[in-house]
């Protein structure tokens, strides 16, 4: 697609239940991360993709958080037995190789799922 | 470990004013340094980046130069128009990382 697209934008869900969240990166990026941003704060690292591997999950902030990705191409976070502090927007961006290190390179930011949990 | 620190907002400047937000940063070795800018609705877009101690990054107006000897690398315009308010996030990476590193993000809201 044109840019990076993120589902569903907004997510209201209760206490205790699943959530998956959906990020479809550019077409032909090979990196892929997950941020989040909670309010007042700025943005947390989650997780890194490089294709379909992970090889930085080390923002990811307990065992509930997971992350898959699936022919080098869509990404789900899912939260299990989601918490009040998990409210946040869950952002998705994408870069077309792993550049974005060396500053050659920036990354294309999706515009986040909005998760409440009550 | 490497963070980065910007000034906390909000910013409320009148059209036309001077714009000064600013950043620093704690890395080891040579990190490259961006500011992002989220305008309302909209997803975070890169608006300029300094990969090298005294390089000048510049887009829209806006400038921010990489310096070293302060580690801090502020941004600049000398005359914000209403379409500039947005929250403006300063953000590095390094070599060995393996993403960027944002700063909390400073909101600017420019009246008529």
């Amino acid at each position: 697609g044109a840019g990076v697209s993120q589902s569903p934008s907004n997510k209201v869900t209760e206490k205790g239940k699943d959530v998956e969240l959906r990020c479809d990166p550019i077409s032909g990026h090979t990196a892929l991360y997950w941020y989040r941003q909670s309010l007042g704060q700025g943005l947390e690292f989650l997780i890194y993709f490089q294709g379909n591997s992970a090889p930085d999950k080390s923002g990811l902030p307990s065992d509930r958080f997971s992350a898959e990705r699936t022919g080098g191409s869509v990404s789900t976070l899912t939260i299990q037995r989601t918490q009040q502090e998990d409210s946040a927007v869950y952002l998705c961006a994408s870069s077309l190789t792993m550049g974005v290190t060396s500053g050659n390179e920036k990354l294309f930011f999706g515009s986040g799922t909005q998760l409440s949990v009550l | 470990g490497n963070s980065v620190t910007q000034m906390e907002g909000p910013v409320t400047l009148s059209e036309e004013a001077f714009l000064t937000i600013n950043c620093t940063y704690t890395a080891t070795g040579y990190p490259s340094l961006f500011w992002y800018v989220q305008y309302p609705g909209e997803g975070l877009q890169l608006l300029l980046k300094a990969t090298k101690a005294d390089d000048k990054g510049s887009n829209k107006g806006f400038e921010a130069t990489y310096r070293k000897e302060t580690t801090s690398f502020h941004l600049e315009k000398g005359s914000v128009q209403v379409s500039d308010s947005a929250v403006y996030f300063c953000a590095l990476t390094y070599s060995s990382a393996s993403k960027i590193i944002f700063g909390s993000g400073t909101r600017l809201s420019i009246r008529p």
